[in-house]
């Protein structure tokens, strides 16, 4: 089936520096999403990726849709501590023509942000 | 005023107990879901309405029953809860048919299983 790779499964920086995760798949995606989930809290879409090739940013944040359409990462610049959490790789599955929002998830990156 | 809103946002209950968790949104989104986060934080689809049809159920238990009495509203009932059940299950809502996926998820309700 569709899965997601997403790597790494966690990271340890200190505040200031740059972040960078990525997600891979087997299967061709047509968008991308990366979420962010806060400490008891739901996932949050932070960027949403429909083209290949695409490079989008959104304040610190960058993402790109790999040219193969297998792949997309996430950059963090300049790291705060308001960046921990999970981030997650998302990309819907299609069944009949529509996905109707049915994600498959990466297994999530775990940033932790020493100040 | 919150988007997705669910309740209750813990549950602590004994194996063998039915228990539900309701959700609300008030994006007028005509499509909701539930979705299981495990301990691993591992997100999986449970079930998709689309204007209260169910769209999409996976391969979950008959003891989850979902339930949406209109669009704005999807509710979870489980029955005979069971120890591998515990977990933190999401809501969420997104535009008709949204090829984007772009969820909007609610808090999460915790549910532990003892």
């Amino acid at each position: 089936g569709q899965q997601l790779n997403q790597s790494p499964q966690s990271m340890f920086i200190q505040e200031g520096e740059d972040v960078s995760m990525n997600c891979t798949s087997s299967s061709i995606f047509n968008t991308w999403l990366w979420y962010k989930q806060d400490p008891g809290e739901g996932p949050v879409l932070l960027i949403a990726l429909y083209k290949a090739g695409e490079l989008t940013s959104n304040g610190r944040l960058t993402a790109q849709f790999g040219i193969t359409r297998k792949d997309s990462f996430l950059n963090i610049s300049a790291s705060i501590p308001s960046d921990v959490g999970i981030y997650f790789c998302a990309g819907p599955l299609w069944a009949g023509g529509t996905s109707y929002g049915k994600l498959t998830f990466g297994q999530g990156t775990i940033l932790t942000v020493h100040p | 005023d919150t988007a997705v809103s669910q309740t209750p946002k813990y549950l602590v209950t004994q194996m063998g107990n039915d228990k539900s968790i309701k959700c609300e949104q008030n994006l007028g989104h005509d499509t909701m879901y539930w979705y299981k986060q495990d301990s691993k934080k591992f997100l999986k689809i449970m079930f998709s309405y689309n204007n209260k049809e169910l769209i999409i159920n996976e391969t979950v238990p008959n003891r989850f029953s979902p339930k949406s009495p209109d669009k704005a509203h999807l509710n979870l009932h489980i029955n005979s809860l069971e120890l591998g059940d515990s977990a933190v299950y999401f809501c969420a809502s997104s535009q008709a048919a949204v090829g984007g996926g772009e969820l909007f998820f609610g808090e999460g309700s915790r549910l532990t299983v003892l």
